[in-house]
């Protein structure tokens, strides 16, 4: 089992630009989750799909962020344009609807 | 609502004493509770649950939390501590209502061991 996987690993990127941020889930999990995880506010759920559609959103920050799923194995959180206050590192995870959640090992973002 | 509330931000204790982590939670509805750990540079990895079955729950590497309902409370617990359980730990409440669900984190405890 693969597990849940995220690309990239790390991202350096200077203010303005765009950030893609990928996410395989584990297969056959109808769930996935997008979290983002800083010093000053812990972690924090910014979306979650089920069954590739979005449920819940209000954790979104701004417009700024976006979300999608086109499929039960892909999922992408872009940042456009990206801000030095978006340096956290996200978390991709996936369950089969058990609670038992399958993180990914992050995707670590700095923006200069 | 429903909230998460991790007392301590911070413990430290000695190789071979006792950990304690403590949470406490709220929720409207009836809530399923976890324990994730997070070692350096790695993704989150579950501990235990607590889903209204038995409430003291067994985890991996000789864990368990007790649901004390009446006391709101999901402390995280074990009896000898090794070198390999630093990291940070976090208490999670889930609830579910039809297809949304409501998940909320604490806000982590790092735990040091010191030799």
């Amino acid at each position: 089992d693969a597990g849940v996987i995220q690309s990239p690993r790390h991202e350096v990127t200077e203010m303005g630009q765009e950030v893609t941020l990928r996410c395989k889930p584990i297969s056959g999990h109808n769930s996935l989750f997008w979290y983002r995880q800083t010093m000053m506010r812990g972690l924090e759920l910014l979306i979650y799909f089920n069954n590739n559609v979005p449920i819940d959103d209000s954790g979104m920050p701004e417009d700024r962020f976006s979300a999608k799923m086109p499929n039960a194995s892909f999922s992408t959180l872009k940042i456009q344009p990206s801000e030095p206050r978006d340096s956290a590192v996200y978390f991709c995870a996936s369950t089969e609807g058990s609670f038992k959640l399958f993180f990914g090992e992050g995707s670590r973002l700095t923006v200069l | 609502a429903q909230s998460v509330t991790q007392l301590d931000s911070h413990v430290s204790v000695s190789e071979g004493t006792p950990v304690l982590l403590r949470c406490n939670y709220s929720s409207s509805y009836s809530p399923s509770l976890f324990w994730y750990v997070q070692h350096p540079n790695k993704g989150l990895q579950l501990l235990l649950k607590y889903t209204s079955a038995a409430t003291l729950v067994k985890g991996i590497n000789g864990f368990e939390a007790e649901f004390k309902k009446s006391e709101t409370s999901f402390h995280l617990t074990k009896p000898s501590a090794h070198m390999s359980d630093a990291a940070e730990y976090f208490c999670v409440v889930i609830t579910s209502s039809g297809s949304a669900r409501q998940l909320t984190f604490g806000s982590g405890t790092q735990l040091t061991v010191l030799p």
